[in-house]
């Protein structure tokens, strides 16, 4: 069965330090894999996804991810985190189908 | 553009009362769905509609009804609402149900049912 496992719920990091959320999943065949950002009473917006390709992906608000085949992974990452990044991630793959797998997904807080 | 529109923003029921919650998309896309989100969960497909006129059972679909009513919306309906509704329903829309497109999100519906 498919799955997304994210195994941090809650993650703190001081501005200006790096950040590195991780994501593994569960899917046979080569996946569409997802993040998305949902700040405090809005809905989810894409920051990036991978299908095919060159396995770094950039996305928006200088995030970045790494599609890892043999660890199957797709850890999301930002050199320098900002105060505005605080919000809940989730990582998500997309099946044949169309329908998205949801992580449980991680909370971002973000120290002065 | 809007985007993806949700009404309406909060709902307090009590138990057995019925409601239906209002979805509508304006970037023309042939796909629409309905998500639950509980802390500790992410989100849980309800129901789905691949094309105006189709609609299939998504991961957590009892107690819950739907209508494409045409291209542009998509509804859900609580019959008989029941404490354990109490969530945040999110509608999305994507260009078709291939696995790589991407879903854009409305900005949710937080219901609580007594």
């Amino acid at each position: 069965a498919q799955s997304v496992t994210q195994p941090d719920i809650h993650i703190t990091v001081s501005e200006g330090a790096s950040l590195e959320l991780r994501c593994n999943y569960s899917y046979g065949a080569t996946p569409y894999l997802f993040w998305y950002v949902q700040s405090p009473g809005q809905g989810l917006q894409l920051l990036l996804k991978y299908f095919s390709g060159d396995t770094l992906v950039q996305g928006i608000k200088g995030f970045e991810a790494e599609f890892k085949r043999s660890q199957s992974s797709f850890n999301l990452r930002k050199p320098s985190v900002h105060w505005s990044d605080a919000a809940e991630y989730f990582c998500a793959v997309g099946n044949q189908g169309g329908k998205l797998i949801f992580g449980q997904g991680t909370e971002l807080s973000v120290k002065p | 553009n809007a985007g993806v529109t949700q009404t309406p923003k909060f709902q307090v029921l009590k138990t057995g009362q019925s409601m239906t919650l209002q979805c509508a998309q304006d970037m023309n896309h042939n796909s629409m769905y309905w998500y639950r989100q509980d802390p500790g969960m992410g989100l849980r497909l309800i129901y789905y509609s691949a094309s105006e006129g189709t609609t299939d059972k998504g991961e957590v679909p009892n107690g819950y009804n739907v209508s494409r009513l045409n291209k542009r919306e998509f509804s859900l309906r609580l019959e008989s609402a029941a404490p354990s509704q109490t969530s945040v329903y999110f509608c999305a829309s994507s260009e078709s149900l291939l696995g790589y497109n991407e879903q854009f999100f409305g900005p949710g519906t937080r219901l609580t049912v007594l």
